[in-house]
Order: structure tokens, then C-alpha cells, then sequence
């Protein structure tokens, strides 16, 4: 069975400091990854994943295999990133269903 | 363009009463998913469908728990005699295929008194 956890709960920054949101998974085969974010009175969207390699709101996350992460990282957190961020595995499998993280509320202070 | 829909927003109900929650997905998005998010147990997947088909129900929490999905479109997740552990905020997502992007609804809080 998959696993995906997000260590951290909360996670409060100053407006212009890097921001790094942990994930790491567990899972036998080759999975896809996934970064969901939800903003405040707003519904869930997708954020980016890994197989697009895209930088989506200066958001960026590698996958590595080795360590079984998929960290979000973005070099100068804005106010309008906080936000509810959850990590997501598929397995690539016929059904493709989310596996989500327990989440990180980012806060992005001024 | 129209994203996913879901009905109702809230539902209030008493233990022991069935519910009915409705999720209207993009136009021409062939699979379909349940999720729930609660606080006990954050987001969790519950059933999805391809067309009209679920392959999986495996994810459903108990046998009071079940989904359908007509002509490929409009699906309704009943719950039968409500229990207060089914509080949740019930997520449906919808992709134009199943390696596709999902795109999550509104979502229906369901409040069991």
C-alpha cells in the first residue's frame, strides 16, 4: 500500500524567505507525484507534478527516488502562497486515485 | 468553462438518515472520483468510475456507503443510515482520462447530528 506524509502541520515564513514543504512516500513501484494546493474559500487544484518538470507560481519539486521525496520549494514566498498545500501520489495504475498527505498550511507573514 | 459541480454545498442530518450528495463533473471528462476529507483522517479516496463502470470500491469505509454514475456524467454517493463518524467534507474530482489531471468540485460538507 502507498504512503505519502507531510511531516509538518504548519508552516510559517516571512514574505521574500525560501520556502520548503516536506514529502516523502513510500510506495513498491513507480509512482507519480503531486502537489495539490488549496487557497483560503477556494476549491483543491493541482499545483504541478512531476512529470510536467514545470515551475507553476515559482514553485518547483524533483522527485528523488533515492530519498522517496517530492519536496515544494519556491526562493521568495509571497503573502498570496498561503495557502493549504498537500502532497499526492498515483500509482499509475489502471484506477489512478490520489493518495493524499495530511497537508501543510503555509503562512506567508509580511 | 463549467468546473466540476457538487450538490448540496451543506447537508445537516440526523443520525440514522440517508443522504444523497450529487457531483455533476466537466463535460466530456470520462473518469470520475470520490475523495473524503475529515479531520480524524484528512483526504481519503473512496470509489472512482470509469464511464459508467467502478472497478475499485475498495476505498468505501462500510457497506452503508455506495455510488453511481449515469451516462457517463452525473454521479450520487448515498450514504445509508448516517452515523457522526461520516461528517466530512465529500470531494468529487473528474479527468478527461485516467492518467489525466483531476479537477476537484466544491465539495459537500455533510454534518451527521
Amino acid at each position: 500500500a502507498q504512503r505519502v506524509t507531510q511531516p509538518e502541520k504548519l508552516l510559517s515564513v516571512f514574505k521574500g524567505a525560501p520556502v520548503e514543504l516536506k514529502c516523502n512516500y513510500s510506495y513498491s513501484g513507480s509512482p507519480e507525484l503531486f502537489w495539490y494546493v488549496q487557497y483560503s474559500r477556494q476549491r483543491l487544484q493541482l499545483l504541478l507534478r512531476h512529470i510536467s518538470r514545470e515551475s507553476i507560481k515559482g514553485f518547483t519539486a524533483d522527485l528523488n527516488k533515492g530519498e522517496t521525496s517530492f519536496h515544494l520549494k519556491k526562493p521568495f514566498a509571497q503573502e498570496e502562497d498561503s495557502a493549504m498545500y498537500y502532497c499526492a501520489l498515483s500509482p499509475r495504475n489502471a484506477g489512478n486515485m490520489l493518495t493524499f498527505g495530511g497537508g501543510t498550511r503555509l503562512m506567508v507573514k509580511p | 468553462g463549467a468546473g466540476v459541480s457538487q450538490s448540496p454545498s451543506n447537508k445537516v442530518t440526523e443520525k440514522g438518515k440517508d443522504v444523497e450528495l450529487r457531483c455533476d463533473p466537466i463535460s466530456g471528462h470520462t473518469a470520475l472520483y470520490w475523495y473524503r476529507q475529515s479531520l480524524g483522517q484528512g483526504l481519503e479516496f473512496l470509489i472512482y468510475f470509469q464511464g459508467n463502470s467502478a472497478p475499485d470500491k475498495s476505498g468505501l469505509p462500510s457497506d452503508r456507503f455506495s455510488a453511481e454514475r449515469t451516462g457517463g456524467s452525473v454521479s450520487t454517493l448515498t450514504i445509508q443510515r448516517t452515523q457522526q463518524e461520516d461528517s466530512a467534507v465529500y470531494l468529487c474530482a473528474s479527468s478527461l482520462g485516467l492518467v489525466q489531471t483531476q479537477y476537484f468540485g466544491p465539495g459537500t460538507r455533510l454534518l451527521v447530528l
